[in-house]
């Protein structure tokens, strides 16, 4: 069956640091990738999405992630975290092909330390 | 912009009472969701519909059913809630992009229901 495994549940940054969120998938087709953010407080909402095309896709709030076919992982980056990223991040999966659900993981959750 | 709309953003239920959880989108999207979201958990899938008046089972579906009369409502019901029922709902939906499966899930504010 298809998984999709996030490494770090916990992740405390300071401000300024920088961020790699892991996300692995167990799928050998063609996938859709997508990180979602939910702010505390507020709805999930897309953070990138990446089909096809340039692996390293830009998204908001300078964040971006690199898709490793070969490694089967979308990593999430950025350079330099604000307290105001802290939040629940969420990486999900969709084989094309398949049917029209999203194969999630757990979830990281972001504290930023001012 | 896609809204998604959810009719509570808090409820609280006693242990046998039949919930109903409403959702409206405004897209003219065919797919709609019901996740449950709880810490460590991550999201689950409980049903879904890609259609009006179809539905397919996710991964939790056991004590709730769902009903999808109009395109943009979606509806979640807990027959009889229970305590283990205690949690954050989510609603979701996309517009169907065909095989490719690049649709873009758009979530609604969620419900926290709370099962005493």
């Amino acid at each position: 069956a298809q998984s999709v495994s996030q490494h770090n549940h916990h992740v405390i940054l300071s401000e300024a640091a920088s961020l790699e969120l892991g996300c692995n998938y167990s799928y050998g087709g063609t996938v859709n990738l997508f990180w979602y953010v939910q702010y505390p407080g507020q709805h999930l909402q897309l953070l990138l999405k990446y089909f096809s095309g340039d692996p390293l896709v830009k998204g908001i709030k300078g964040f971006e992630a690199e898709f490793i076919k070969s490694k089967f992982s979308f990593n999430l980056r950025k350079p330099s975290v604000q307290w105001s990223d802290t939040a629940e991040y969420f990486c999900a999966v969709n084989a094309a092909g398949n049917n029209r659900k999203l194969i999630w993981g757990l979830g990281t959750s972001l504290a930023v330390n001012p | 912009d896609v809204k998604v709309t959810q009719s509570s953003r808090y409820l609280v239920k006693r242990t046998g009472e039949k919930v109903f959880l409403e959702c409206v989108q405004d897209m003219d999207h065919e797919n709609m969701f019901w996740y449950r979201q709880d810490p460590g958990l991550g999201l689950r899938l409980i049903y879904f519909s890609y259609d009006v008046k179809m539905k397919e089972k996710g991964d939790i579906p056991e004590g709730y059913s769902v009903s999808r009369e109009k395109k943009e409502r979606f509806s979640l019901i807990l027959e009889s809630a229970s305590t283990n029922q205690t949690s954050m709902y989510l609603c979701a939906s996309s517009l169907y992009s065909g095989t490719s499966g690049r649709d873009t899930q758009y979530f609604g504010p969620g419900t926290r229901l709370t099962v005493l």
